[in-house]
């Protein structure tokens, strides 16, 4: 089973940093993404990780320390267009096949 | 190419119905998925597809009935749905192993 755990919701304004939480419980772990999803669109990857440490895409960082459990996603530079829902998820593998579980979202609100 | 391609984009149908959802894929990607999702809610896994077979069902109700003719195609057969069905199905689909998923646009499903 599988067990993850965001914030729902979050507010920032225009130009700041915006760090995002997610911890798990799951069995199998084979790495964790982070998507973004505007309302009435598909989920669009940001960033992923499968080894602890920090990994940078531009204005996107995402953390992981698989010992904890634990996972952050870091906005800087906030724009008006971050405002979104953002989902942690979770590869698991099994013997029965590898699924990407998701979290329930954090709910970002960019105000100018 | 790095895009995943849902038909019809909405489709609005009857109790007694039945109908398919297709999506296709030509990254080479032997993973494939199926997801549920309601509105402000995360993407629920339904199925998982490992190299055209059937590797994971959540406990799909029997009236969702996937199919994977080939390495590029996942159908998804509706047969006697209920208005509670209606959500937004999006089909991903990725490589086996640690890395992302991508998604398609989804099938706005309304069932009347």
């Amino acid at each position: 089973g599988q067990n993850i755990d965001q914030p729902t919701e979050m507010t920032a304004t225009e130009g700041a940093i915006v760090q995002i939480n997610c911890t798990y419980q799951t069995s199998g772990f084979n790495g964790l993404f982070w998507y973004q999803q505007h309302a009435g669109e598909a989920p669009t990857f940001l960033s992923y990780n499968v080894l602890d440490g920090l990994e940078e895409k531009g204005r996107f960082s995402s953390f992981l320390s698989r010992s904890k459990g634990y996972s952050y996603l870091l906005l800087k530079e906030l724009q008006m267009k971050d405002s979104a829902s953002y989902l942690c998820a979770v590869r698991e593998s099994g013997q029965a096949g590898t699924a990407l579980i998701f979290g329930k979202g954090t709910t970002l609100s960019v105000s100018s | 190419d790095t895009e995943v391609t849902q038909t019809p984009k909405h489709l609005v149908m009857g109790m007694t119905n039945k109908k398919s959802l297709k999506c296709e894929q030509h990254m080479g990607h032997r993973a494939m998925y199926w997801y549920k999702q309601k509105a402000k809610k995360p993407p629920e896994l339904m199925f998982v597809y490992s190299y055209e077979k059937l590797s994971i069902n959540e406990s799909v109700p029997s009236r969702f009935s996937p199919e994977c003719p080939n390495s590029s195609l996942l159908n998804l057969h509706l047969h006697a749905l209920q208005p509670e069905d209606s959500a937004l199905y999006l089909c991903a689909s990725s490589q086996t192993g640690p890395t992302e998923a991508f998604f398609g646009q989804g099938t706005r499903l309304t069932v009347v």
